[in-house]
């Protein structure tokens, strides 16, 4: 499957439990970029990166979230001590290094976190 | 600050008939614009582009207009089959940015059989 992976696909904790959200992209893909999309709206961007470096977090709350691309291994998205708010789905997309025709990022299927 | 909106939240079309999703932006630095459709529980996929020295691009039944005097765009999907049931998304990119995207809020589009 050449396609952009997430797991899980499904996580549910309780308040205050850290969650980690993993992403393999596309083969070839070098760049990284996750978005949360609260119920009823639609994507809101969170942050880019590439192998090991964070390239834009505008769009990180400023605490509790992190984000990572390390040299060797998915992507992985951190929250900890999450809230209820947390409750969102998580999508990640990639892109390869060099400007594609369409620009176009390519989407995983997203992971579903709910907070009890 | 929406910067990319999508006014109709749903839109309802006969099958065979033209849909048509709606979207305007803010944003003069957007020179690239591009739409998405999302199915329920899965995640987006991209279906058609337009770069902003462009007005019009077509691919199949996808057909997007850009009109960058009143920052808007829009989507003619013709003939509407059932299967182009799905929330669609329109996405633009700044000139000069970090290639992440801004999206709309999304239009869910039901062709009725």
């Amino acid at each position: 499957n050449a396609g952009v992976m997430q797991n899980p696909r499904h996580l549910v904790r309780r308040r205050g439990q850290e969650a980690r959200l993993r992403c393999s992209p596309m083969k070839g893909h070098s760049h990284v970029y996750w978005y949360r999309q609260l119920p009823e709206e639609g994507l809101k961007f969170m942050v880019y990166l590439q192998k090991e470096n964070i390239i834009d977090e505008s769009g990180m709350p400023k605490e509790r979230f992190s984000a990572e691309f390390p040299k060797e291994g998915p992507s992985i998205l951190r929250i900890q001590q999450v809230v209820r708010g947390d409750s969102a789905a998580y999508f990640c997309a990639s892109s390869p290094g060099t400007q594609t025709n369409t620009g176009e990022l390519f989407f995983g299927e997203g992971s579903r976190l709910t907070v009890l | 600050d929406q910067q990319v909106k999508q006014n109709s939240p749903s839109l309802s079309v006969q099958e065979g008939r033209i849909s048509i999703l709606n979207c305007d932006y803010t944003n003069s630095m957007f020179d690239y614009f591009l739409w998405y459709k999302k199915y329920p529980a899965e995640g987006p996929t991209f279906l058609i582009s337009i770069s902003s020295i462009k007005d019009k691009n077509e691919d199949g039944r996808f057909t997007v207009f850009l009109n960058k005097s009143a920052k808007h765009l829009s989507l003619h999907i013709v003939p509407s089959q059932p299967g182009d049931s799905a929330v669609y998304f329109c996405a633009a990119r700044a000139s000069g940015s970090a290639r992440q995207l801004t999206f709309g809020s999304g239009t869910q589009l039901t062709v009725l059989p």
